[in-house]
């Protein structure tokens, strides 16, 4: 079984600094890694994911993330935030062959101006 | 396309009474499925369907029950509203459910059962 957590429930970010979304996962298979960005009241949509190869995604709105297999992290960076991007994160992790989604908690991002 | 769509937005029930929330997507896809998000757990899938006639259990399928009668709808049904089941659902669609495709959200239903 496969497992996420995000380690940060709330990261609040002034516009123009740097942020890091942390997500750890639990798995005893290889996995797909995933992060969707859900605006207020809105639904999910994706921001990258993670199949295979090349460690380092990129994804829409400037953000990228880094698989890190030893040290089962998929964290999220983007090197300068904009009002915009304030909304909920979430990390998420699905096996091979099963297209189920197990969902971290999700971490807020504020950011002020 | 239209892509997700969930009806209704809100919806406000009573303990017991029943009712079904609908999901339709029109993007031809064969894997369907719901969740809920609940404040600090993000989103648990309910239940999920890999095409029409098929469906199966998620991680919190109790109360609730689906069918999939064609490839674009899904409905899921309560059948005795509880509290417990005030939360907001989420339909989503993927092209194939083996494959690592990207799953598309709905825009969701806000259910509170008083």
């Amino acid at each position: 079984a496969q497992s996420v957590t995000q380690l940060d429930s709330q990261v609040p970010v002034f516009e123009e600094a740097p942020v890091e979304l942390r997500c750890n996962y639990s798995s005893s298979v290889s996995v797909y890694l995933f992060w969707y960005v859900q605006y207020p009241n809105q639904g999910l949509q994706l921001l990258l994911k993670y199949l295979s190869g090349s460690t380092l995604v990129k994804g829409i709105n400037g953000f990228e993330a880094e698989f890190n297999k030893s040290q089962t992290s998929f964290h999220l960076r983007k090197p300068s935030v904009h009002i915009s991007d304030t909304a909920e994160y979430f990390c998420a992790v699905s096996a091979p062959g099963g297209g189920k989604l197990i969902f971290g908690q999700g971490t807020e991002l504020s950011v002020k101006p | 396309n239209a892509g997700v769509t969930q009806t209704p937005k809100f919806q406000v029930l009573k303990t017991g009474q029943s009712m079904t929330l609908q999901c339709a997507q029109d993007m031809n896809h064969e894997y369907m499925s719901w969740y809920r998000q609940d404040p600090g757990m993000g989103l648990r899938l309910i239940h999920y369907s890999v095409g029409a006639g098929i469906t199966d259990q998620g991680e919190v399928p109790n109360g609730y029950n689906v069918s999939r009668s064609t490839t674009e709808d899904f409905p899921l049904r309560l059948l005795s509203a509880a509290p417990s089941q005030t939360s907001v659902y989420f339909c989503a669609s993927s092209r194939e459910g083996g494959a690592p495709d990207t799953q598309y959200f709905g825009p969701g239903t806000r259910l509170t059962v008083l």
